[in-house]
């Protein structure tokens, strides 16, 4: 079974600092991966994703994400964190020809200004 | 506005009861997937459907059913509800069958409170 796993629960940042969350799953098989953010009050919303191709993504919002094949990881970067980044972000992984959106258990991002 | 609307926002029952959560999808959708959102579970696949039928099941509990119906919308009914029960149920809908390109669109949820 997939499984995803987001090791970062709570992270607390100052404005300007550098922004590294991470996410790893479980599946021997080929994988679309995503990136949601949920700010306060909000529904998820897509950040990035990953389907094929160059391993690093761009997103929205200076957003990007590093898929590594080998250590089944797909973490999101940003260089420069803003206030306005506060909120709950969910890596989420689907088996290729799946249906089934399988997400971590999502980490909270606080960044004070 | 994602396009996919839920109704109602927020619901307040009493354990034992039944309520129905209602999603339309965005517009030109077919699936439509139901997860649960609490503290300690994070976000949990409940089910999905697409066009009607239903695709996949996760770990949605027997007193929780769902169904589509033909103009695509869907109700989560929770029957002898408990207060574990009381999270952020979420509907997301997407075109295809396996979320396509663009992943999924979420809606903003369905607050319950089981007291």
């Amino acid at each position: 079974a997939q499984s995803v796993s987001q090791h970062n629960h709570h992270v607390i940042l100052s404005e300007a600092a550098s922004l590294e969350l991470g996410c790893n799953y479980s599946y021997g098989g080929t994988v679309n991966l995503f990136w949601y953010v949920q700010y306060p009050g909000q529904h998820l919303q897509l950040l990035l994703k990953y389907f094929s191709g160059d391993p690093l993504v761009k997103g929205i919002k200076g957003f990007e994400a590093e898929f590594i094949k080998s250590k089944f990881s797909f973490n999101l970067r940003k260089p420069s964190v803003q206030w306005s980044d506060t909120a709950e972000y969910f890596c989420a992984v689907r088996a290729y020809n799946t249906d089934k959106l399988i997400f971590g258990t999502g980490t909270r991002l606080q960044v004070f200004p | 506005d994602s396009g996919v609307t839920q109704t109602p926002k927020h619901l307040i029952t009493a354990t034992g009861q039944r309520v129905t959560l209602r999603c339309s999808p965005r517009s030109g959708d077919l699936s439509v997937y139901w997860y649960q959102q609490s503290l300690d579970q994070g976000l949990q696949f409940l089910i999905q459907y697409y066009n009607g039928e239903e695709r996949a099941k996760g770990n949605i509990l027997e007193r929780f059913s769902a169904q589509q119906f033909p103009d695509l919308h869907s109700e989560l009914n929770l029957s002898s509800l408990e207060l574990g029960d009381s999270a952020l149920y979420f509907c997301a809908s997407s075109v295809g069958s396996g979320g396509g390109q663009s992943g999924y669109t979420f809606g903003s949820g369905t607050r319950l409170t089981v007291v």
